[in-house]
């Protein structure tokens, strides 16, 4: 069974560029979750992916998109950077449909920092 | 929506002490609330994960209650090492699994 992966593990990037992370979950789980974590703070919810569908979204700007793909990995994509966007970007896999009982896995997370 | 605190934000112990994590939350419409540890720059790994029909969870040293009807979860670790040193994280998911996360709890055992 392998664990969930990220990919860069850095990356810095200027204002108004765009970046794109990637996620591999972990195999069998069909739910991908993304977060934002800024110093200092917990991880926000950014948005979920289940069977290559959005699946709820938190409070942020449609400048942040993503896309699941059949075998379940994911991308989160952030055009038109900003200063604020510098953080620690982790994505979560899960196996959905046991009744919101199920436990999410964490990758290592991407730092990107925005200059 | 979902909200989450924990307190106290920082706390450090001399190695061998046993400890108390607190986490509020204020939604107590919640399937599961979660534990997990987050070393300096790293993600997150799961501790325990209490499901709703549970009042308590144990892994080791570890000690996890839930308190629904009050809003609140605890994190006890026995015997401390220097090895916990570590931020504690509590997330309540939401009817999505979509996990609402307090700020932590930084945690320094001194040796």
């Amino acid at each position: 069974e392998t664990g969930v992966t990220q990919s860069p593990t850095h990356l810095i990037k200027t204002r108004g560029q765009q970046v794109t992370l990637r996620c591999s979950s972990q195999s069998g789980h069909n739910t991908v979750s993304w977060y934002q974590q800024a110093l200092g703070q917990g991880p926000q919810f950014i948005f979920q992916y289940y069977r290559e569908e959005e699946n709820g979204r938190g409070n942020f700007p449609p400048r942040f998109s993503g896309l699941q793909f059949p075998n379940y990995s994911s991308e989160l994509n952030v055009n038109a950077l900003e200063l604020d966007d510098s953080a620690l970007y982790l994505c979560a896999s899960s196996l959905a449909g046991s009744g919101g009982q199920e436990t999410q896995y964490f990758g290592p997370g991407t730092r990107l920092l925005v200059l | 929506k979902q909200e989450v605190t924990q307190i106290p934000a920082a706390l450090s112990v001399p190695e061998g002490e046993n400890l108390v994590l607190n986490c509020s939350f204020t939604d107590s419409a919640i399937y599961n609330l979660q534990w997990f540890r987050q070393d300096p720059g790293k993600g997150l790994t799961s501790l325990l994960l209490i499901q709703s029909s549970q009042r308590e969870q144990t892994s080791g040293r570890l000690n996890a209650s839930l308190d629904k009807s009050s809003g609140r979860s605890t994190l006890y670790i026995a015997a401390s090492q220097p090895g916990d040193s570590a931020t504690y994280l509590c997330a309540a998911p939401n009817t999505g699994n979509q996990f609402y996360f307090g700020t932590g709890t930084s945690l320094t055992v001194i040796p």
